[in-house]
């Protein structure tokens, strides 16, 4: 079964708004990370948090993790067209196992 | 940008050919990995490698074999191609530690099969 699943499956939004997305997960991980993959390319590493961390920052982005509630979530602030892609968050355990993704579209 | 390269990037070849998709890191990275995704869907995982003369495989099924003869290369065989193996194949490395890895991504390879 999918260990990581994600919402929603499909985001739009225009330019300036934030973007919200949420990964859901089964088991207990060692940490989670968020990738970026545009479309028919390969993913780009984002950020990465560990179980015993809560939040981080990177940029525009910024990642919570609730490991009592096993959920995260990628905010993307002030979001520019260039955002459009596809967006998955990974839960490592013994492995590093992907999520179904939530596709973000940015209109101008 | 990652230094990990796929080629092709597009391939369209006739069922029953025997095909080798291409995979090489310049990073120095021992674990290796290929995922195949569907559009719009999820990475499986199919195969990976921790180093040389070690190949495993994921946790998708996959009719596809692997080998690592150098660090560096990892390529992906498919011995008689059929429609159902269209699909985009990724390959990925990582830095050699037990826990918090990253991946780099090359860019894919786009496979169809007729």
């Amino acid at each position: 079964s999918q260990q990581g699943e994600e919402d929603p499956q499909a985001l739009s939004i225009q330019e300036g708004e934030n973007a919200t997305m949420n990964c859901s997960y089964k088991t207990s991980i060692n940490n989670l990370q968020w990738y970026r993959q545009n479309s028919g390319r390969g993913l780009v590493h984002l950020i990465l948090i560990r179980s015993n961390e809560r939040e981080k920052h990177s940029g525009r982005l910024r990642v919570t993790l609730d490991t009592s509630k096993k959920s995260s979530s990628l905010l993307i602030t002030a979001s520019r067209a260039a955002d459009t892609a596809s967006y998955f968050c990974a839960t490592e355990t013994d492995k590093l196992i992907f999520g179904t993704g939530t596709r973000l579209q940015v209109f101008p | 940008e990652a230094d990990i390269y796929q080629t092709p990037r597009y391939l369209v070849i006739g069922t029953g050919k025997k095909i080798t998709l291409e995979c090489s890191q310049t990073m120095g990275h021992d674990k290796m990995y290929w995922y195949q995704q569907d559009p719009g869907m999820e990475l499986h995982l199919i195969h990976y490698s921790y180093g040389v003369n070690s190949t495993e495989k994921g946790d998708l099924s996959s009719e596809s074999t692997v080998s690592r003869i150098r660090t560096e290369h990892f390529p992906l065989t498919l011995e008689s191609a059929r429609p159902s193996h269209t699909s985009q194949y990724l390959c990925a490395s990582s830095e050699p530690q037990p826990t918090n890895e990253k991946l780099f991504f090359g860019s894919g390879t786009q496979l169809s099969v007729l």
